[in-house]
């Protein structure tokens, strides 16, 4: 079946750092896949999505690249902030169901 | 434009009460789904609804729980005899398509249900 694995957590940056977080998938198909990020006591919100092969999706200085032959998602982001302290969420959307992966929690320290 | 609507925010029930979780979705939107997030943990699916349907269910305990999205009005998650182990977030979210994957789903603020 479909299945989502993202790197553990927690992951502990400075601000300024470069940030990876890993994110890989099993699909029949071919799905489209989603980064939310949830602060705490909130909902989860989209960061950014891809629809396709190749597509690379962006925003808030957020990206991440949709990699069929990797079956990969990772979202990367060159230059934290302590307001990016959240806990980021990798996703896949196949037909009605959107599948989750167990969530990466980020601390960036001042 | 509203987003999704969740109420209520926080919820304290004891011990053999019922709970009942209301969700409007987004303005023209007709698909929900409910998902529960337990501590520290990600988000499992539980049910997804039309107007009037159950389309999926296939995450939901078999016993004490239900899900209802009526004509009118709100969806509702209820649950019945609460144990502690149900204590946990319930996410309600909304999509104005089923079929197509390139549509994002859209989530409320969550439910915060504890049981005493």
């Amino acid at each position: 079946g479909n299945s989502v694995t993202q790197m553990e957590g927690p992951v502990t940056l400075s601000e300024e750092a470069f940030l990876t977080i890993n994110c890989t998938y099993t699909a029949t198909g071919y799905p489209s896949l989603f980064w939310y990020v949830q602060y705490p006591g909130e909902g989860l919100q989209l960061l950014l999505k891809a629809t396709k092969a190749d597509d690379k999706g962006s925003n808030k200085g957020f990206e991440a690249t949709y990699r069929k032959e990797t079956t990969s998602f990772h979202l990367e982001k060159g230059s934290v902030q302590v307001s990016d302290s959240a806990v980021y969420f990798c996703a896949l959307r196949w037909g009605f169901k959107t599948i989750f992966g167990a969530g990466t929690r980020l601390f960036v320290k001042a | 434009n509203a987003g999704v609507m969740q109420n209520p925010r926080h919820l304290v029930r004891r011990r053999g009460q019922e709970a009942r979780l209301r969700c409007s979705p987004m303005k023209g939107h007709s698909h929900v789904y409910w998902y529960r997030q337990l501590p520290e943990e990600g988000l499992k699916f539980m049910v997804y609804l039309q107007k009037e349907n159950i389309i999926d269910e296939s995450g939901m305990p078999k016993e004490r729980f239900s899900a209802e999205f009526p004509k009118e009005g709100p969806s509702i998650l209820r649950i019945q005899q609460v144990v502690r182990g149900d204590s946990a977030a319930y996410f309600c979210a909304s999509s104005p398509l089923d079929t197509d994957s390139g549509n994002t789903i859209y989530f409320g603020e969550g439910s915060w249900l504890t049981v005493v």
